[in-house]
């Protein structure tokens, strides 16, 4: 069963506005991360978050955790249309923490 | 630095028939991993290798086999292909097993059985 699910499942944006994407997960962990893929192509790696942090940045990214709710947040500020991709979560469980589970992604647009 | 690479792209394969798909890292990381990733889902694990040596089921592993030849390369081997592993693969490698560590992916391959 997955652990994550993402939610918007698909999210249609102008390019300038921010977009935000939503991971909720069902057991405690150590550490989520957040992948881009775009079509047709491998993930790559975004930003890894840890269970005892409760927001990162790295460029035009924002990074939420709240573990007492079990969920994370993507923030995209000035979307550009090179960041039309899925967005996917993946955490690791507190017990077998030593794989990444991954979430079924967010499908984002960015209209020019 | 190639990072992860994949063979073949694209193969059809019809019921039954085998293949193996091949997946190699430069990047000397400890850790491979193969995934499959179905229309609207994330990527399920099937098989991982921890270090040179070990590998283990992960969360789809019927039907496959593995082998992890040397640190660099790690195969994924299905010995009688059906319908519902129509998917697409991925190969990944990170410097060891743990969820904080970056997980580097292949391009993938786009496998149909029919």
């Amino acid at each position: 069963s997955q652990q994550g699910e993402e939610d918007p499942q698909a999210l249609s944006i102008q390019e300038g506005e921010n977009a935000t994407m939503n991971c909720s997960y069902k057991t405690s962990i150590n550490n989520l991360q957040w992948y881009r893929q775009n079509s047709g192509r491998g993930l790559v790696h975004l930003i890894l978050i840890r269970s005892n942090e409760r927001e990162k940045h790295s460029g035009r990214l924002r990074v939420t955790l709240d573990t007492s709710k079990k969920s994370s947040s993507l923030l995209i500020t000035a979307s550009r249309a090179a960041d039309t991709a899925s967005y996917f979560c993946a955490t690791d469980a507190i017990q077998g923490a030593q794989k990444l589970v991954f979430g079924q992604g967010t499908r984002l647009t960015i209209n020019p | 630095n190639a990072g992860v690479t994949q063979t073949p792209k694209f193969q059809v394969l019809k019921t039954g028939q085998s293949m193996t798909l091949q997946c190699a890292q430069d990047m000397n990381h400890n850790s491979m991993y193969w995934y499959r990733q179905d229309p609207g889902m994330g990527l399920r694990l099937i098989y991982y290798s921890a270090s040179e040596g070990t590998t283990d089921k992960g969360e789809v592993p019927n039907g496959y086999n593995v082998s992890r030849l040397n640190k660099r390369e790690f195969s994924l081997r299905l010995e009688s292909a059906a319908p519902s592993q129509t998917s697409v693969y991925f190969c990944a490698s990170s410097e060891a097993l743990g969820g904080y560590r970056e997980q580097y992916f292949g391009p993938g391959t786009r496998l149909t059985v029919t």
